[in-house]
């Protein structure tokens, strides 16, 4: 059972690159989500979805894209990297999503892709 | 406005001491309140969560935690360190008047001595 899979899990970029970080889950989860982790701040929240063809903004969405056209995938996209884009993302999925919020709150992580921005 | 505190940046204790990693949150809503753990580089996995029932709730691991209204604190417990507890552990509130987004603290990083 592979669950949330994330590629790739290192990646060095040049300021101004473009790239996309690859999401795939297996799980049929309705919920999808992108989160950065940076030292002392926690994740915070870039884009999320809550079903195919459906997206929306998080915390910190400036500089990504997402689309979901399928309830499998999830690519987050770099439009064009700046060094304050160096972080460790991880890709997020719940079973389901409804108007009381993100079901009894449990997300399943991959296991990240860690993201250096020169 | 919902938030989440975590007192301590970095905590330790030798193996078969108890644990105490502390947690305080502001929310304007009786809020459903988590922990993570996060193994070294590896995704989060939900240790415990608390959602209106008993105020006393028990997780993986010998883990618990206990929801104190009065002191708005959801502090998680251990009786005794294992070493395979050292990992970084995040309390997390869910923001249930924005779609349910949650909410993460800053991080415990846990450290267990032989």
């Amino acid at each position: 059972n592979a669950g949330v899979t994330q590629t790739p899990k290192f990646q060095v970029l040049k300021t101004g690159q473009s790239m996309t970080l690859q999401c795939a889950q297996d799980m049929n989860h309705e919920y999808m989500s992108w989160y950065r982790q940076d030292p002392g701040m926690g994740l915070r929240l870039i884009h999320y979805s809550v079903g195919a063809g459906i997206t929306d903004q998080g915390e910190v969405p400036n500089g990504y894209n997402v689309s979901r056209s399928t309830t499998e995938d999830f690519p987050l996209r770099l439009l064009s990297a700046a060094p304050s884009q160096t972080s460790v993302y991880f890709c997020a999925s719940s079973y389901s999503y409804s108007t009381s919020g993100i079901a009894g709150g449990e997300l399943f992580f991959g296991e990240g892709s860690r993201l250096t921005v020169l | 406005a919902q938030s989440v505190t975590q007192l301590d940046s970095h905590v330790s204790v030798s193996e078969g001491t108890p644990v105490l990693l502390r947690c305080n949150y502001s929310s304007s809503y009786s809020p459903s309140l988590f922990w993570y753990v996060q193994h070294p580089n590896k995704g989060l996995q939900l240790l415990l969560k608390y959602t209106s029932a008993a105020t006393l709730v028990k997780g993986i691991n010998g883990f618990e935690a206990e929801f104190k209204k009065s002191e708005t604190s959801f502090h998680l417990t251990k009786p005794s360190a294992h070493m395979s507890d050292a990992a970084e552990y995040f309390c997390v509130v869910a923001i249930y008047n924005q779609g349910g987004k949650l909410i993460f603290g800053q991080g415990t990083e846990l450290s267990v001595k032989p």
